[in-house]
């Protein structure tokens, strides 16, 4: 069965700073791979995806995630924080093929000026 | 459009009234989702429809939970009778049946059960 871990339940940096999300899948099948952001009160919002064209993605707001196949990794990063980051972040997975989306626990982001 | 509808927004009620949570889809969108989402748990799936067919519902906690989907514009989550431990937010998703491989997410409902 497929699992989606991110590391971290709670991430906190500095405005400016580098963001990492970390974002681990395990599967038989290809997959594709998503970010989703949830902002307090909210529904979650597409960030970015990969569905198995370029390995490196970018999306809005500055947020880019790479696809390691060899590491079963998606991490998200954003080079320069900014407080309207601040959010809960979700990494999702789906199989090829599958219409299901299974989610990661959430990260949560703080982002401190 | 205007994106995936939920009503209420919000509702509180009491343990052993039945609830009913809306959900109005993205026209032209073949599957929906219905999750629930806790501190404890995260973000579930609990039941999901094809052109309006229950196709998953492994992820409905117990019978006390049902879903529809009576036409393609129009879904509900019911539970009858509610229990505290319901308590959390439910959001309906939907996505297109081909191309598009992500979900469009509602804004929830968030459920008090008291």
């Amino acid at each position: 069965a497929q699992s989606v871990t991110q590391l971290g339940s709670h991430v906190s940096v500095s405005e400016g700073a580098l963001v990492l999300l970390r974002c681990n899948y395990s599967s038989s099948v290809p997959p594709y791979l998503f970010w989703y952001v949830q902002y307090p009160n909210q529904g979650l919002q597409l960030l970015l995806k990969y569905t198995s064209a370029a390995t490196l993605v970018k999306g809005i707001n500055g947020f880019e995630a790479e696809f390691k196949k060899s590491e079963t990794s998606f991490h998200l990063t954003k080079p320069s924080a900014h407080m309207s980051d601040a959010a809960e972040y979700f990494c999702a997975y789906s199989g090829a093929g599958s219409y299901q989306l299974t989610f990661g626990k959430g990260t949560k982001l703080s982002v401190i000026p | 459009d205007a994106g995936v509808i939920q009503s209420p927004r919000h509702e509180v009620t009491e343990m052993g009234q039945e609830v009913t949570l809306r959900c109005k889809p993205i026209s032209g969108h073949d599957y929906l989702f219905w999750y629930r989402q806790t501190m404890m748990r995260g973000l579930e799936l609990l039941i999901y429809f094809n052109n309006n067919v229950p196709i998953d519902d492994s992820g409905m906690p117990e019978d006390r939970f049902s879903a529809k989907m009576p036409n393609a514009s129009f879904s509900t989550l019911k539970i009858q009778p509610s229990e505290p431990r319901d308590s959390a937010v439910y959001f309906c998703a939907t996505r297109p049946g081909r191309g598009v491989a992500e979900a469009f997410f509602g804004q929830g409902t968030r459920l008090t059960v008291v």
